[in-house]
């Protein structure tokens, strides 16, 4: 399977500004996902990222405040913007390509102070 | 988002013993059922999965039983190691190749040596 890097691994930040997680796929992956997890929580799908078009976002989540990018097959962004503490969770990356399973990201822990 | 509903929430198993799961979905459209395994501060990884096509799918000491009538279906760790010792998520796709997964609300497995 392939393997998907994620960056950063974890972060603190202060209320009110934005952080961008990198999502970096070792091979071209037709779909890319994003999904937040609470601590000792289940999995809850933010969004599908989309190449070359606008993300499909899940009910509850909207664009403004969680913009998502996909300029390629192996690469994606998600922004959280405007961060309060509620935002304190673990976000993770997905990918598969047709015919074959979802493998997951390591994740990326972060601390909205 | 439609439900996925995982029992027991933890589960305390003695070394050698038969670590059993269960899940029961809603939406009759579902056609893949994965089960991932989640160690701390690790992404999920795919563990075994099935399609409802066959009632029972094994690799290793890993077996899921599916029972497309009753719309469950659970894994079953036969001969549980601590190793194995993780927080297990059933999960469930509608649209076949998508691989867009709604998640349990994931159980907290403990084996003791």
């Amino acid at each position: 399977s392939a393997v998907i890097s994620q960056k950063p691994s974890r972060d603190i930040c202060q209320r009110g500004t934005s952080l961008t997680i990198q999502c970096q796929v070792d091979s071209q992956v037709t779909m890319m996902f994003w999904y937040r997890q609470q601590p000792g929580q289940s999995l809850t799908l933010i969004a599908t990222a989309n190449q070359g078009s606008e993300a499909t976002y899940e009910s509850g989540f909207v664009i403004d405040k969680f913009p998502i990018s996909r300029p390629n097959l192996t690469f994606s962004t998600l922004t959280v913007s405007n961060m309060s503490p509620e935002d304190s969770s673990i976000y993770l990356c997905s990918a598969s390509d047709r015919n074959t399973e979802a493998f997951f990201g390591q994740g990326t822990r972060l601390t909205v102070v | 988002q439609q439900q996925v509903k995982q029992s027991p929430q933890s589960l305390i198993v003695q070394k050698g013993g038969i670590s059993i799961i269960n899940c029961a979905y809603e939406n009759t459209a579902f056609d893949y059922f994965p089960w991932y395994q989640q160690f701390p501060g690790k992404g999920p990884a795919l563990l075994i999965a099935i399609r409802p096509d066959v009632s029972e799918k094994k690799e290793g000491r890993f077996t899921i039983s599916f029972n497309k009538s009753a719309k469950q279906f659970s894994l079953h760790i036969m001969d549980s190691q601590p190793g194995d010792s993780a927080t297990y998520f059933c999960a469930a796709s509608k649209a076949s190749g998508t691989y867009k997964y709604i998640f349990g609300t994931g159980t907290r497995l403990k084996v003791l040596a």
